[in-house]
C-alpha cells in the first residue's frame, strides 16, 4: 500500500504569510495527489486535485505542487478564514488511497 | 444543487451491526462512484468502502469482510451495512461522491453520522 506522510503536523503563522504544507508518497504516484481542507465539524472540501489544479472556486492564494513523491500546498498571504485543518491525499489504480495525517494550521 | 443526506448511526455495542444511509439529489448513484469515509476523533480520515457506476465494491482491509457498501438506484441511495463492529471502528462516517470526469477526487460529502461502538 502507498503511504503518504505529511508535515508539520501543526503550525502556526500570522495573516499575510506564506504557508507551505508537504506531502511525501511512498513510491512514485506521478501527479494523483489532492489536497482537501477541514474546519472543525465539516466535511472535507477539495482544493487542489491533480497536485497543482485548483478547484473552481477555491481562492487563488492557494497552489500545489509536485509530481512523483514530493508535493507541497502552499497558501500565500495566510487569511484568517484559511484557518483549518489540511490532507493530502492520493489515489491509487482508481481505489480511493490513503489520506496523510493532518496539518493544523492556526493564526499567531 | 447537490446534496448527500446521512441517516443511521448512533451508539452500539461491540459485536452489533448498523446500517448507514445516503440519500442524494442532484446526480444519480447509479452513474457514480461514491465511497463511505470515516474520520476517528482527532485523526485523519480513511476510505471504508466503494462502489463503481457498474456496481463492483471494494472495502479497505480494515473493514473487509465485515461492512459491505450497496446502493438502491430507483431511490438514489447508498447504504453502509456495518456488522460485527468493533470500538476502533468508533468515527465520524461520510458518504462522498468520487468525481471522476477530470481527474480523481473526492467533490461533495454527506454531512457525517457519528457511529460509537462501546459497551
Amino acid at each position: 500500500d502507498i503511504r503518504v506522510t505529511q508535515s508539520p503536523s501543526s503550525l502556526s503563522a500570522s495573516v499575510g504569510d506564506r504557508v507551505t504544507i508537504t506531502c511525501q508518497a511512498s513510491q512514485d504516484i506521478a501527479n494523483y495527489l489532492n489536497w482537501y481542507q477541514q474546519k472543525p465539524g465539516q466535511a472535507p472540501k477539495i482544493l487542489i486535485y491533480d497536485a497543482s489544479n485548483l478547484k473552481i472556486g477555491v481562492p487563488s492564494r492557494f497552489s500545489g505542487s509536485g509530481s512523483g513523491t514530493h508535493f507541497s500546498l502552499t497558501i500565500t498571504s495566510l487569511q484568517p478564514e484559511d484557518i483549518a485543518t489540511y490532507y493530502c491525499q492520493q489515489f491509487d489504480n482508481l481505489l480511493p488511497g490513503t489520506f496523510g495525517q493532518g496539518t493544523k494550521l492556526e493564526i499567531k | 444543487e447537490v446534496q448527500l443526506l446521512q441517516s443511521g448511526g448512533g451508539l452500539i455495542q461491540p459485536g452489533g451491526s448498523l446500517r448507514l444511509s445516503c440519500a442524494v439529489s442532484g446526480f444519480s448513484v447509479r452513474n457514480s462512484y461514491m465511497s463511505w469515509v470515516r474520520q476517528a476523533p482527532g485523526k485523519g480520515p480513511e476510505w471504508v468502502s466503494v462502489i463503481y457506476s457498474g456496481g463492483t465494491t471494494y472495502n479497505a482491509d480494515s473493514v473487509k469482510g465485515r461492512f459491505s457498501i450497496s446502493r438502491d438506484n430507483s431511490k438514489d441511495t447508498l447504504f453502509l451495512q456495518m456488522n460485527n463492529l468493533r470500538i476502533e471502528d468508533t468515527a465520524v462516517y461520510y458518504c462522498a461522491r468520487i468525481q471522476t470526469s477530470l481527474a480523481y477526487y473526492f467533490d461533495f460529502w454527506g454531512q457525517g453520522t457519528l457511529v460509537t461502538v462501546s459497551s
